[in-house]
Parts: C-alpha cells; structure tokens; sequence
C-alpha cells in the first residue's frame, strides 16, 4: 500500500540554524512527491514538488528537497531557520501522477528557538 | 489568500445532525477536492470533483456525500454525525484533472458535541 512517514512528530530547532525534515515513502513506481506548509489556522501551501529529473528540487522560502530513489525518502531542508518557518510541515506522494488526490504524512511540528 | 474559499469557517453541531459544507475554487478552476484532518487520522483525501462530475474517491464515509454544481461550486454533505467526525475539513481546486498543482482553502472546523 502506498504510505507517507515523516519519523519526527515536532521538531525544535534555534533561528539561524538549519533544518532537515524526513519524509519516507512507499510507492510501487516514481511518485510524485510534495512538500505543503501549514501555518496556525491557514490552509496548506505547496513549498515544493517533485516529479522527475534533477533530484533536488528547490522551492519557494528557502527551501530545497532531495529526492533519493535508493532511500525512498524525499527530506526537506533550509539552511537557515526563521522564526516565521515556524509551523507544520506534510510530506505527500500523489500516486498515478496525480498532483491532487494526495496521500499525506502525519507532519512534523517544527518549533523556532529564539 | 489562496483564492479557495470555505463557509462556514467554524461549526459546532450535535451528534445525529446533518451539516452543509461549501467550498468556491479558484476562479477558473474546474477540480475540487475535499480533505478531512483528524487528530487521529491526519490528513485524508475524501473525493475529487471534475466539471461537475466525481471523478476520485479516497477514504470517504457512506454519510457523507458531495456534489459539484454548474457554477462549479462545491458542497460536503456529512450526515448522522458522530463525535469521530469532529475535524477540519479542507477544500482545494486545481484548473485540471490531476495535472496541476492543488490550492487549498483555510478549512472549515466542525465540532461534534
């Protein structure tokens, strides 16, 4: 069955450090992989997304993933954390190429030291 | 602003009680989706909509139900309502079928009591 992990429940981390988040994923061929930020009280929003080609992808606010087919995983990262990532981050696979009927991970909470 | 818009925001409602969820895509956008986020089983796709027609169904409960009009609005009928069914329903759209990137709207809270 296709399935999203993302290992880390909540995840604290001091502003100007850097940041990884795991995501891994079962997928019996290439996936579509995705990576949405939930804001307190907000909807979801697309940071990056992955459907083939160069491996890592770069998205909006910093952030960047790397897709390792060998891992099945897909991690987000940003090199320097700002109080304002502060938020909820899902990991999704959109089986069948589709961008729309997502399966999502758990999330991670991601909380900013000051 | 994700240009999806959700009514009503927040909702309380008794168990056994019928609810009317409403969801406006994106000007233009002809795929609507309804998620559901639970505490317990996070974020799930419940069921697309393509021109009017479903096209997608993910984890979604016989009591629940939904429809796309001609003006390409959407609603999320839940029914006999159980305390399980207290979470956020989110709604998003995208301009085609499973090509494009979905936007989601800031949800609707249902509370169960």
């Amino acid at each position: 069955a296709q399935s999203v992990t993302q290992p880390d429940i909540h995840i604290t981390v001091s502003e100007g450090a850097s940041l990884e988040l795991r995501c891994n994923y079962s997928y019996g061929a290439t996936p579509y992989l995705f990576w949405y930020v939930q804001s307190p009280g907000q909807g979801l929003q697309l940071l990056l997304k992955y459907f083939s080609g160069d491996t890592l992808v770069q998205g909006i606010k910093g952030f960047e993933a790397e897709f390792k087919r060998s891992q099945s995983s897909f991690n987000l990262r940003k090199p320097s954390v700002h109080w304002s990532d502060a938020a909820e981050y899902f990991c999704a696979v959109g089986p069948g190429g589709s961008q729309g009927n997502l399966i999502f991970g758990k999330g991670t909470k991601l909380s900013v030291k000051p | 602003d994700s240009g999806v818009t959700q009514t009503p925001k927040h909702l309380i409602t008794a168990t056994g009680q019928r609810v009317t969820l409403r969801c406006s895509p994106r000007s233009g956008d002809l795929s609507v989706y309804w998620y559901q986020q639970s505490l317990d089983q996070g974020l799930q796709f419940l069921i697309q909509y393509y021109n009017g027609e479903e096209r997608a169904k993910g984890n979604i409960l016989e009591r629940f139900s939904a429809q796309q009009f001609p003006d390409l609005h959407s609603e999320l009928n839940l029914s006999s309502l159980e305390l399980g069914d207290s979470a956020l329903y989110f709604c998003a759209s995208s301009a085609g079928l499973s090509g494009n990137t979905i936007y989601f709207g800031e949800g609707s809270w249902l509370t169960v009591v």
